[in-house]
């Protein structure tokens, strides 16, 4: 199974500042997305982390407000913009396990924006 | 678009079995995954059906049938520490769309 770490694991922001989020894999993944889930509400995708090439934005997301980067086949970072309190979230970072059978999540990086 | 749906909350006896049912509509599918979420925690691969039929995976099995847009997750011999809330999600180019979760609490 692929191990992921997301560094920070949790932070309290200010209103208005960014903060990057960095996930990085013990292996070599194709595929990597970032998720967010806010207070009491379930997983929703924002991106697939494409290497090489830009992100593929979910409907409601865009990369004014979270760009990612993906430099290879083990990093990736999401950074949240210009934060107001409506983004405290946990943002997960997922891979695919490399057989298509698992689907794998980080630690999760729990933000509070106040 | 896409619609999964799970019921809210359950609750069970320790020891005893449950029963999640998830059924959905999607506009793709490659797979549907089960996931555990603890309180204060990531979600945690459960399993995973592409095929018809039953999974199954010591004290959890999961059940897939794609024709009626259904899946259930099964919990025997239920422990405390099986409270928690568990995820229903649908695959599509490994992409998930989750249902809302269903929390269960395991009451002594």
């Amino acid at each position: 199974s692929a191990v992921i770490s997301q560094k920070p694991s949790r932070d309290i922001c200010q209103r208005g500042t960014s903060l990057t989020i960095q996930c990085q894999v013990d292996s070599q993944v194709t595929m990597m997305f970032w998720y967010r889930q806010q207070p009491g509400q379930s997983l929703t995708l924002i991106a697939t982390a494409n290497q090489g090439s830009e992100a593929t934005y979910e409907s409601g997301f865009v990369i004014d407000k979270f760009p990612i980067s993906r430099p290879n086949l083990t990093f990736s970072t999401l950074t949240v913009s210009n934060m107001s309190p409506e983004d405290s979230s946990i943002y997960l970072c997922s891979v695919e396990g490399g057989s298509g059978n698992t689907i794998y999540f980080g630690e999760g990086s729990w933000l509070t924006v106040v | 678009g896409q619609n999964i749906d799970q019921p809210t909350e359950m609750t069970a006896t320790e020891g005893a079995i449950v029963q999640i049912n998830c059924t959905y509509q999607t506009s793709g599918f490659n797979g549907l995954f089960w996931y555990q979420q603890h309180a204060g925690e990531a979600p945690t691969f459960l399993s995973y059906n592409v095929l018809d039929g039953l999974e199954e995976k010591g004290r959890f099995s999961s059940f897939l049938s794609r024709s009626k847009g259904y899946s259930y997750l099964l919990l025997k011999e239920l422990q405390m520490k099986d409270s928690a809330s568990y995820l229903c999600a649908v695959s599509n180019d490994y992409k998930l769309s989750f249902g809302a979760g269903t929390t269960v609490t395991v009451r002594a």
